[in-house]
């Protein structure tokens, strides 16, 4: 099944612990992201990749890294998280077909306290 | 329609009934719209998609309308299930140059009554 696995799906941790928050897809996808969802604010992008190796920053990219070794995978890294990040996050991936966008992950919820 | 407040904007809708979710878009350079429907505790799904050289495009159940001059984009849901309770967004690809640079709506809420 086509499909883009995040994990954990639920994370509580402590200000300032640094935490990964792992993303894999199965479709070969070129393209992969990372958003944050906050309740009236939609989706808003904290990192993108084109390719292995080629990521660039969104709109909210502060606090947070990114990278793209491997096609399949593209974690996201707080190294150093803020009760502020608390947030859904989603990974999401796709080809450079120009169809149908991206597709989702089922989100990880991540509480900083 | 959009929202900046904490708030989602809600459309309810009775059943059988269509609907009609509004959006506008920021950047007159955008050249590719999506409509996302989420479920509770699920990620965005793509629903349907349009590109800027285009008008209108239908689907199974959906039509997406895109008014160029305006930056005005809708999603219409004909005859209105409970299945199709959830939060809309639109998304607009900001350019030719940086497809995967997806900019998304605040997103509609959706409550289909019996």
């Amino acid at each position: 099944e086509a499909q883009v696995t995040q994990n954990p799906r639920y994370l509580i941790t402590v200000t300032g612990k640094k935490l990964t928050v792992t993303c894999s897809q199965n479709m070969n996808h070129e393209y992969m992201s990372w958003y944050r969802q906050d309740p009236g604010l939609g989706l808003r992008q904290i990192y993108y990749s084109m390719n292995v190796e080629v990521t660039d920053k969104g709109d909210v990219p502060e606090g947070y890294k990114v990278s793209r070794k491997e096609k399949r995978n593209f974690p996201l890294i707080l190294e150093s998280p803020s009760p502020n990040q608390t947030s859904l996050y989603f990974c999401a991936s796709s080809s450079p077909s120009r169809r149908e966008g991206y597709t989702f992950g089922s989100g990880t919820r991540l509480t900083v306290v | 329609g959009e929202s900046v407040g904490l708030h989602l904007p809600t459309l309810s809708v009775q059943e059988g009934d269509n609907s009609i979710i509004n959006c506008a878009y920021s950047n007159s350079a955008s050249d590719y719209f999506i409509w996302y429907k989420q479920e509770s505790g699920k990620g965005p799904q793509f629903i349907i998609d349009i590109r800027s050289n285009m008008d209108k495009r239908q689907g199974q159940r959906v039509t997406v309308l895109l008014n160029k001059t305006v930056k005005h984009l809708s999603l219409q849901i004909a005859a209105t299930q409970p299945g199709d309770s959830a939060v809309y967004f639109c998304a607009e690809n900001r350019g030719l140059d940086s497809w995967g640079k997806f900019q998304f709506g605040a997103g509609t809420q959706v409550v289909v009554t019996p």
